[in-house]
């Protein structure tokens, strides 16, 4: 069974540039994580969806990033623009289901350095 | 809001050592527990989780934890270490009954020394 798929795995950007990260679940996941992982810290929910419904987007900061996951599959997060802050990795993770209790499998995570 | 506190940042170990990292949750209903390992260079993967049931959880490649409702703490244990368990450790939460978003412990990493 193949994982969950991410690109670009590294990306090196100027301050107020923007970036966007793809990421392509397993195969008949329905729901779809971003996470943000700063160095030195555990990942942080950024967006969660459902199919192609966003189920929590608390922590997500929405002056600057967005979220699209375009027909229940593959999702795109964009950061416009980038702040020193933003440096951190993304991680896209999904489960099969939404409940609490479902395993989520997590892709190989897209570094983004922010100069 | 929930939150998982791993009090050991850093730990070093030698071949055969026992292990017990610890994790300690904050929140007043019931949760689900994981414990996550990245090894270097690799993703994320899931190591064990706890639901409900027997409190003493095993898991992949000879890890087990236990879940101590009173204590509010799930620690990961092995007794016996080997190089290739060099990785970083994750603990982590689900609030039961609502969705599946994770809440991370800031992660131990481990070095298992020959």
């Amino acid at each position: 069974e193949a994982g969950v798929a991410q690109s670009p795995r590294y990306k090196i950007i100027e301050k107020r540039q923007s970036v966007a990260f793809w990421c392509n679940p397993i195969s008949g996941h329905a729901t779809l994580y971003w996470y943000q992982q700063i160095l030195g810290q555990g990942p942080k929910l950024l967006i969660q969806f459902q199919n192609n419904g966003v189920v929590d987007d608390s922590q997500l900061p929405k002056d600057r990033f967005s979220a699209e996951r375009l027909k229940g599959v593959d999702s795109t997060l964009k950061i416009q623009p980038a702040k020193l802050e933003d440096s951190a990795v993304y991680l896209c993770a999904s489960s099969g289901r939404e409940g609490s209790t479902d395993t989520q499998y997590f892709g190989p995570g897209t570094r983004l350095t922010v100069l | 809001a929930q939150s998982v506190s791993q009090h050991n940042h850093h730990v070093i170990l030698s071949e055969a050592a026992s292990l017990e990292l610890g994790c300690n949750y904050s929140y007043g209903g019931t949760v689900n527990l994981f414990w996550y390992v990245q090894y270097p260079g690799q993703h994320l993967q899931l190591l064990l989780k706890y639901f409900s049931g027997d409190p003493l959880v095993k898991g992949i490649k000879g890890f087990e934890a236990e879940f101590i409702k009173s204590k509010f703490s799930f620690n990961l244990r092995k007794p016996s270490v080997q190089w290739s368990d060099t990785a970083e450790y994750f603990c982590a939460v689900t609030n039961a009954g609502g969705g599946n978003k994770l809440t991370f412990g800031t992660g131990t990493q481990l070095k298992v020394e020959l």
